[in-house]
This record gives C-alpha cells, structure tokens and sequence, in this order.
C-alpha cells in the first residue's frame, strides 16, 4: 500500500539552527500539506500545496517557514531560525483529486 | 470564533461494547468532515467522512452521524476491539482543503 514517508523521525536542533524536514508524498498526488502538532494538543494546519505554489498557509506559517518541491518527489519544510516553541509533531500529507489526505508518520522536531 | 473541538478527552469502554465520540462544531457552512485515528507514534488515519447533504453514512464498524441542526458530529464504533484503543480527532474542511481538527479523543478499550 503507497504511503507518505517522512525522514527524519527525530530530530534535535539547537535553537536558531535551521531545520529541513523532508517527505515523500505518493505518487501522483497533487496536493500537499503540512501540519503540526504540539505535544498534548490539536493538529494544527500550516501550508498547502499544489502545482508548485502555496496555495494556503496559516498564521503559524510565518517568514520563517518555506517549503519547497524540488525534484517532483520530495517536499520539505524549512525553517530558518529554530525557536523553543517550535517544538512539535510535523507531519506530511499528500492527496489526489477527490480522494482524502494521507498523513505521514511524522518527524518530531526537538528544540533545544 | 470558528472552531472545531470535542466534548471528552477520554473516553474508556469494555471490548466488546459500542463507542461513541463526539464532536461540536461552531462553523455552519461546514459542508465536509472527516473523523481521524491517531495511534501513537503514527500520523492520523482516515476513518470516515461525511458531507453535510447526509446525516449518516456506514463504513466497516464505523458510523458517522451528522446533525447539522444543532451543529454536531459524532463516530461510533460497534464491537470495540483493542485495536481502536487510539486518540479520535474530527476535522473540518475549510477553503483550499484546509482541515481544522479538534482537540481529540483518547478512546481506551479495557479487555
């Protein structure tokens, strides 16, 4: 069964180090997401995309998040600037016309 | 504000019993829900969606029920089995196929 890969599974920066999370959506997906979730709470929406541009992205996604398409297989999030309370679950979704969102397993992202 | 959110953190039931999850929304031109498994460690899973010209719809075990009267959602899950035992997230679909999530049910099956 296809499904959306994430690397790493952890990972522990040092504050105001950049972060690169990566995934591999599935294959002919078109549509592409990322969320998060702060340990204990709700999953939160952050950005949206389809054919090669945000097509949303929420308060959270703030200038210090990017993300990116580079190669028509993976999509990474960036952020520039690590802080504390960027701490979280950050997970990868990816979707096809008509069909529901398929999440990753996630990277937790540890801030130090 | 707009929000999606559920009326009990934890929900505990015998194997073998019924469960049922809720969830109120606020948002009444929601159209499209959608009811997520989480298990720990792993990403939410789909479990069922429904759009708002039903009230009900059945899958495997699962049946979502919709109340667009009084703005509520709920899952229930027949012959509780172990492998349930996760958190129950509701989400709504907003413009640009946002989903906005509850704050999760933590279902626990006692044998």
């Amino acid at each position: 069964e296809p499904e959306v890969t994430q690397t790493p599974s952890h990972q522990v920066t040092q504050m105001g180090q950049e972060v690169i999370l990566r995934c591999v959506p599935i294959s002919n997906h078109l549509y592409f997401y990322w969320y998060r979730q702060i340990l204990g709470q709700k999953v939160e929406f952050l950005v949206s995309f389809y054919n090669n541009e945000i097509s949303e992205k929420s308060e959270i996604f703030d200038d210090q998040f990017s993300v990116e398409r580079p190669d028509g297989s993976n999509f990474t999030l960036k952020i520039r600037s690590t802080k504390l309370e960027d701490s979280a679950m950050y997970f990868c979704a990816s979707e096809a016309e008509n069909t529901e969102a398929f999440f990753g397993q996630g990277t937790r992202l540890t801030v130090v | 504000g707009e929000s999606v959110g559920l009326h009990l953190p934890t929900l505990s039931v015998q194997e073998g019993d019924n469960s049922i999850i809720n969830c109120a929304y606020s948002n009444s031109a929601s159209d499209y829900f959608i009811w997520y498994k989480q298990e720990s460690g792993k990403g939410p899973q789909f479990i069922i969606d429904i759009r708002s010209n039903m009230d009900k719809r059945q899958g495997q075990r699962v049946t979502v029920l919709l109340n667009k009267t009084v703005k509520h959602l709920s899952l229930q899950i027949a012959a509780t089995q172990p492998g349930d035992s996760a958190v129950y997230f509701c989400a709504e679909m907003n413009a640009g196929n946002m989903l906005t999530f509850g704050g999760g049910t933590r279902l626990m099956v006692k044998p």
